[in-house]
């Protein structure tokens, strides 16, 4: 199956900064998400993004499926930003929607 | 439209105890899939269940078991707890093959 890699592992910013988080895939992948985990465990679904751009507010990814990377873009990052995110997705010609996750990115956003 | 969601939020259990966790579907999707987050990691995909049928499965052992039910909520059963069980357990749906996938809060399952 699919490896996923995520990088970095850990980033600590200031508020206001901005940042760029990536995920790797070993495979070619025929959906990807990202998702933001709360303190609380929920994954809470950021971008369902296959290829090209998406932008939502301050967030922004892009995914190059020809290349096998996805980054998220994080702009003017603020202290509920903090958390863990997720990369996921299957590989191509599964039989089923297994999402494969990377190990994450651990955000901490200082006031 | 009514998300994904679990029961119950928390839950502990002996070694060698049996459990059954809770999920309900979003509206109008058919798919549920389980997965284990043990601490520190990203979530593992334990199975799916597409139409009352278990359609997939991850690396986990027969004490891992599910059904799903024809409202497409479904259940996740875990025999002979082990301690290695502890974990948080999320349920995700999605309305099929290839589609985004939503995920409820998550069961947190300590055993002792």
């Amino acid at each position: 199956g699919i490896q996923v890699e995520q990088s970095p592992p850990d980033l600590i910013l200031q508020e206001g900064a901005n940042s760029t988080l990536r995920c790797n895939f070993s495979d070619s992948v025929n959906n990807l998400q990202w998702f933001h985990q709360n303190p609380w465990g929920q994954l809470i679904n950021l971008f369902y993004i296959p290829s090209g751009t998406k932008q939502n507010g301050r967030l922004s990814a892009t995914t190059v499926a020809t290349e096998r990377y996805s980054l998220l873009y994080i702009s003017s990052s603020q202290t509920t930003d903090s958390g863990v995110y997720f990369c996921a997705g299957p590989g191509a010609g599964t039989g089923f929607q297994k999402l494969v996750f990377g190990t994450g990115t651990r955000l901490l956003v200082s006031p | 439209e009514t998300g994904v969601t679990q029961s119950p939020t928390h839950l502990i259990k002996t070694r060698g105890q049996q459990v059954t966790l809770r999920c309900s579907s979003q509206s109008g999707h058919n798919t549920v899939s389980w997965y284990q987050q043990a601490l520190g990691q990203g979530p593992q995909f334990i199975f799916q269940y597409y139409r009352e049928e278990e359609n997939g499965r991850g690396n986990f052992p027969p004490r891992f078991s599910g059904l799903q039910f024809p409202n497409y909520s479904s259940e996740l059963n875990v025999n002979a707890l082990e301690l290695d069980d502890s974990a948080l357990y999320l349920c995700a749906s999605s309305g099929g093959r290839n589609t985004e996938a939503f995920f409820g809060q998550g069961t947190r399952l300590t055993v002792v």
